[in-house]
């Protein structure tokens, strides 16, 4: 059974440092790992989707590595904002039938202070 | 404006009664998946559909019903007989078999046992 496990699971920051958020997972058999923001109280959104042939993805400030075969990912955000404090959800994908099951990680809770 | 909409946000419910929790999406989207989320954790399914009058049994089904009579919705019953239901819910759509897709997440319900 696929497990991910998202390390650390809170992280306090000032304003400017950039920070590497840490995700793995135990089967290597994915299609695709995705990172995803949740605000408190509110539904995720997708930040960065890395299909399984990929080594990374970035969007502005955000650039995701994969390291499949040893069961790795990092997201990593440059000079940090007061607007990027969030929970960060890992994802992967299921290889079955349906195609686009996701077994997510636990979080980080990501507090950047002014 | 394409999304997907939950209501209500916040819901309480007694001991003993069933509840429901809806789930709209208007993205033409084939799949559709329920998701709970305890504090501090990850997301964990309950139960997906990938076509209407279908649906399938995710990680934690047990307490729970769904049913798919349209694309567009998908509701969740909470029963009785979910011991510990209280839990911030989330309803997700995607396409079916576009594996570089991400899932589209609701705003979610927040679910209180009184």
């Amino acid at each position: 059974k696929q497990e991910v496990t998202q390390i650390p699971a809170a992280l306090s920051v000032p304003e400017g440092e950039n920070l590497v958020l840490n995700c793995s997972f135990t089967d290597s058999a994915i299609y695709n790992l995705q990172w995803f923001r949740q605000d408190p109280g509110k539904g995720l959104t997708s930040l960065l989707l890395i299909q399984s042939s990929q080594r990374e993805q970035t969007s502005g400030r955000l650039n995701a590595s994969l390291d499949k075969s040893s069961g790795r990912s990092t997201l990593y955000i440059a000079a940090s904002q007061p607007g990027d404090s969030a929970t960060y959800l890992c994802a992967v994908s299921k290889p079955d039938n349906a195609g686009n099951m996701l077994t997510f990680g636990g979080g980080t809770r990501l507090m950047v202070k002014p | 404006d394409g999304g997907i909409t939950q209501s209500p946000k916040y819901l309480f419910r007694k001991e003993g009664q069933n509840v429901t929790l809806s789930c709209e999406q208007n993205l033409n989207h084939d799949a559709m998946y329920w998701y709970r989320q305890d504090p501090g954790q990850g997301l964990r399914l309950i139960y997906y559909s990938q076509i209407v009058n279908d649906f399938q049994k995710g990680d934690i089904a047990e307490g729970y019903s769904v049913s798919r009579e349209k694309k567009e919705s998908f509701p969740l019953t909470v029963t009785s007989a979910q011991k510990n239901p209280t839990a911030f819910y989330l309803c997700a759509s995607s396409t079916l078999g576009a594996l570089t897709d991400t899932q589209y997440f609701g705003p979610g319900t927040r679910l209180t046992v009184l």
